[in-house]
């Protein structure tokens, strides 16, 4: 099965400071893409932000940036200026198969 | 917006019982998705449906069955409710004939199985 890996399960960050959350995949196909949700306490996926393998610049979404380093099958979410709202789970997913990586939960704090 | 409703939020069943979870959205959406979602294990695809009366097996169908009668509705079914079935499950919807659109997430339904 091809992988998604968030090797962070937790992550604190300051209020306003920005903060990185990992997420590596594994795939042999020649055209992807990457999603990135946030769960916050209330249970519901919100859709942040999708990268797709032949971008040629990182997606950027407000706040919300992609760090997407192909040649390291890397694609990570970088939240700049954390609001304490910003405190939630966030999961990374690939295109197509739609699999999952396992979340990090970001806690903002004040 | 798009809008994905799941008929509960919470359920506490016993075991042997058969569960039915339903899943409607409003957007006309081709795919509907069920997941099951477990700490330290993400979200894990059940079944999933790219039209009316058709459904593809994910990666954990063991013990689940699907439904989808109407294109606005998926339903999951637990043919026989057991303990290691307790999690949150999560529905969502994504429009088009392929697999590279956004899905978008109902509120969840939090099984318990007792």
């Amino acid at each position: 099965a091809q992988k998604i890996t968030q090797t962070q399960p937790g992550m604190f960050v300051q209020e306003k400071e920005a903060v990185t959350l990992d997420c590596t995949y594994d795939t042999s196909d020649p055209s992807y893409g990457l999603f990135w949700y946030k769960q916050p306490s209330s249970g519901e996926m919100i859709f942040l932000i999708y990268q797709g393998s032949y971008d040629q610049q990182n997606a950027t979404e407000g706040r919300y940036s992609l760090n997407f380093q192909k040649a390291r099958k890397s694609a990570n979410l970088v939240i700049s200026a954390s609001q304490l709202g910003d405190s939630a789970m966030y999961f990374c997913a690939k295109r197509g198969d739609m699999r999952f990586g396992a979340g990090t939960r970001l806690t903002v704090k004040p | 917006d798009v809008k994905v409703t799941q008929s509960s939020r919470y359920l506490v069943k016993r075991t042997g019982e058969k569960v039915f979870l339903e899943c409607v959205q409003d957007m006309d959406h081709e795919n509907m998705f069920w997941y099951r979602q477990d700490p330290g294990l993400g979200l894990r695809l059940i079944y999933f449906s790219y039209d009316v009366k058709m459904k593809e097996k994910g990666d954990i169908p063991e013990g689940y069955s699907v439904s989808r009668e109407k294109k606005e509705r998926f339903s999951l079914i637990l043919e026989s409710a057991s303990t290691n079935q307790t999690s949150m499950y999560l529905c969502a919807s994504s429009p088009g004939q392929g697999w590279g659109e956004t899905q978008y997430f109902g509120p969840g339904t939090r099984l318990l199985v007792l």
